[in-house]
């Protein structure tokens, strides 16, 4: 069975530019998360939702970011205009009923220069 | 303000030896706790979770201890292998919400 898949691999680009993160859960997963790591904060959760719907987005840093889920097999997290300080790794997992066992994807490497 | 808290940013341990991994959290209301695991350039995955109802949880070579008053959490890997050389997370949560995650502990397991 596939796992999370998440797009691209890696990004780097310039401080201003636009950035969209995909991700595709796990089919038949209803939560679905967007995570940050860094080496100051660990892993940071951005924004869940549960069955498509938006559930708690208070760890977005800023209005600068924002997140979709049009269908249950599709997200995308959009940095806008990206900044060197967003340079991370975005990870998306998804879970069935919130068990806390997450499935993560393999992560966005995301570069700003 | 972490909530969960993973103050040992590396450990090695030698192969056959006990690794003994410690995470603190601050929020008296987490009652369920978790363990994940992440090799590089791969996601994080689960390997064991205790609820607060209990003081321990093993699995084969993982076990995990809660102590509820002192507010920690810690993970026994015996005996240590090489390929448990990784960075491993502790989780919390409150009532199926959101789970916190620490910093994370390197762990090398030196052959």
């Amino acid at each position: 069975d596939a796992g999370v898949i998440q797009s691209p691999r890696h990004e780097v680009t310039e401080m201003g530019q636009e950035v969209t993160l995909r991700c595709k859960p796990i089919s038949g997963h209803d939560y679905l998360f967007w995570y940050r790591q860094t080496m100051m904060r660990g892993l940071e959760l951005l924004i869940y939702f549960n069955n498509n719907v938006p559930i708690d987005d208070s760890g977005m840093p800023e209005d600068r970011f924002s997140a979709k889920m049009p269908n249950a097999s599709f997200s995308t997290l959009k940095i806008q205009p990206s900044e060197p300080r967003d340079s991370a790794v975005y990870f998306c997992a998804s879970s069935f009923r919130n068990t806390g066992e997450l499935f993560f994807g393999e992560g966005s490497r995301l570069t700003v220069l | 303000d972490q909530q969960v808290k993973q103050n040992s940013p590396s450990l090695s341990v030698q192969e056959g030896r006990i690794s003994i991994l410690n995470c603190d959290y601050t929020n008296s209301m987490f009652d369920y706790f978790l363990w994940y695991k992440k090799y590089p350039a791969e996601g994080p995955t689960f390997l064991i979770s205790i609820s607060s109802i209990k003081d321990k949880n093993e699995d084969g070579r993982f076990t995990v201890f809660l102590n509820k008053s002192a507010k920690h959490l810690s993970l026994h890997i015996v005996p240590s292998q090489p390929g448990d050389s990784a960075v491993y997370f502790c989780a919390a949560s409150a009532f199926g919400n959101q789970f916190y995650f620490g910093t994370g502990t390197s762990l090398t397991v030196i052959p």
